[in-house]
């Protein structure tokens, strides 16, 4: 199975500041990742996948890169609203998809 | 507008079953494969299940392999989730998602698996 870390745990910034998120995979997994964004009490949502391709209606402000076995997304810029969890997800045996452990963007 | 809603959920005794079920709207549910993926109380996501379109193949986590099965009513726009020998570790909020672009593009809001004596 692959797995998936993401660092740090928690990361404590304040609005206006930018958001560098890690996902670290167990082996290469081309660019087959995505990131989900969710707040207390919602379901995730879909940010981006294929690793840079935002989803629908999701803001400039969110981007994703990389391939093989690291990746980040990056918040340019953080609006009171993007303080949540984030997970991201591969896909290599779909759909036996697995996730990261989290990292939550915490207000300073 | 995509809209997923789950239901079914509630307490249930160790070793009991439960159905859960996944009203879709607002998309064509026959032409999209479906998953269920939870989440333990202050934990991450899990994958639990996936079903193809039609119906015909199913896929299982080894963690509920054997325990739950997933099933579709096309006729309905509805995802089921039957759930048998549970245990204390299955207690979570149950999300039923679509796949589009091979990923979970859009999620219901979850119903409630709470497993205790």
């Amino acid at each position: 199975e692959i797995v998936l870390t993401q660092s740090p745990a928690t990361l404590s910034l304040s609005p206006g500041e930018r958001a560098t998120l890690s996902c670290r995979a167990s082996q290469s997994i081309s660019t087959f990742l995505a990131w989900y964004q969710q707040k207390p009490g919602q379901a995730p949502r879909l940010l981006i996948y294929d690793a840079s391709t935002r989803a629908t209606g999701i803001p400039a402000r969110f981007s994703g890169g990389g391939s093989g076995t690291d990746f980040t997304l990056i918040i340019t810029s953080l609006e009171p609203e993007d303080f949540a969890v984030y997970y991201c997800q591969q896909r290599s045996n779909w759909p036996r998809v697995t996730f990261g452990g989290g990292t939550k963007v915490e207000i300073k | 507008e995509v809209h997923l809603l789950e239901s079914g959920g509630g307490l249930v005794q160790p070793g009991g079953s439960l159905r859960l079920s996944c009203a879709a709207s607002g998309f064509t549910f026959s032409t999209y494969d479906m998953s269920w993926v939870r989440q333990a109380p202050g934990k991450g996501l899990e994958w639990v299940s996936a079903i193809s379109a039609s119906g015909d193949r199913t896929y299982y986590a080894d963690s509920v392999k054997g325990r739950f099965t997933t099933s579709r009513d096309n006729s309905k726009s509805t995802l089921y989730l039957q759930l048998k020998s549970l245990r204390a570790e299955d207690t979570a909020v149950y999300y039923c998602a679509n796949w589009q672009w091979l990923v979970l593009a859009y999620w219901g809001q979850g119903t409630l698996v709470t497993v205790s004596s």
